[in-house]
């Protein structure tokens, strides 16, 4: 069993739709969670940090991070064709211990 | 501007060939690390850097090296006794080792002929 998994897609929606992205761990001592996204031949940007279990809120993008079920997820609202991206959602103790999901590869359409 | 710089983008190398990734950075941060990519595997941890002169394996280290001489340089040698070297290589830095939160170059593509 890998310590994080991730549903690589692809997922397709339309545009304006709301998307749920999703990742679940097995290592109870990961302390903070993030979600990268990364556009086709890019390197991954920093997208929503959380730290321990909670809702965080920037724009469009909500990351709650449920660590009793060891589940976090993403949403993104109002989607628009600029979000179609690999999303990857990655946890850790240190960042030397960082552990990335496979990511789910999203595309919006217009 | 302050990021990442990888160079080069795209590189192609025969077997058998040892071949070296730069990466340079100019955000002041101590620690540093490279990955690897490959599809439906996620980024996986080659080797990072805490501080000068010091520098730790990660889970796939076999078959490659680096060296740590200056805080904004961290460079990342594939050797020929890399099995499977063709993969998207990614360089990163962070300001803290205890967050995770990673600032990325845009990659260095390596194709072995």
């Amino acid at each position: 069993q890998k310590e994080v998994e991730q549903d690589p897609g692809p997922l397709s929606v339309p545009e304006g739709a709301i998307v749920s992205l999703n990742c679940t761990y097995s290592n109870s001592a990961f302390q903070y969670f993030m979600w990268y996204r990364q556009y086709s031949r890019k390197g991954p940007e920093l997208l929503m940090y959380t730290y321990s279990s909670g809702n965080k809120e920037d724009g469009r993008f909500t990351a709650q991070v449920d660590k009793s079920s060891k589940y976090i997820s993403l949403f993104i609202r109002d989607s628009q064709p600029s979000d179609s991206a690999t999303y990857l959602c990655a946890m850790s103790e240190g960042a030397q211990k960082l552990v990335f999901g496979q990511g789910t590869r999203l595309t919006i359409n217009p | 501007d302050g990021g990442i710089t990888q160079s080069p983008k795209y590189l192609f190398r025969k077997e058998g060939q040892n071949v070296t990734l730069s990466c340079e950075q100019n955000l002041n941060h101590d620690a540093m690390y490279w990955y690897r990519q490959d599809p439906g595997q996620g980024l996986r941890l080659i080797y990072y850097s805490q501080i000068v002169n010091d520098f730790q394996k990660g889970d796939i280290a076999e078959g490659y090296s680096v060296s740590r001489e200056k805080k904004e340089s961290f460079p990342l040698t594939v050797t020929s006794a890399q099995k499977n070297p063709t993969a998207f290589y990614l360089c990163a830095s962070s300001i803290s080792t205890d967050t995770g939160e990673l600032f990325f170059g845009e990659g260095s593509r390596l194709t072995v002929l």
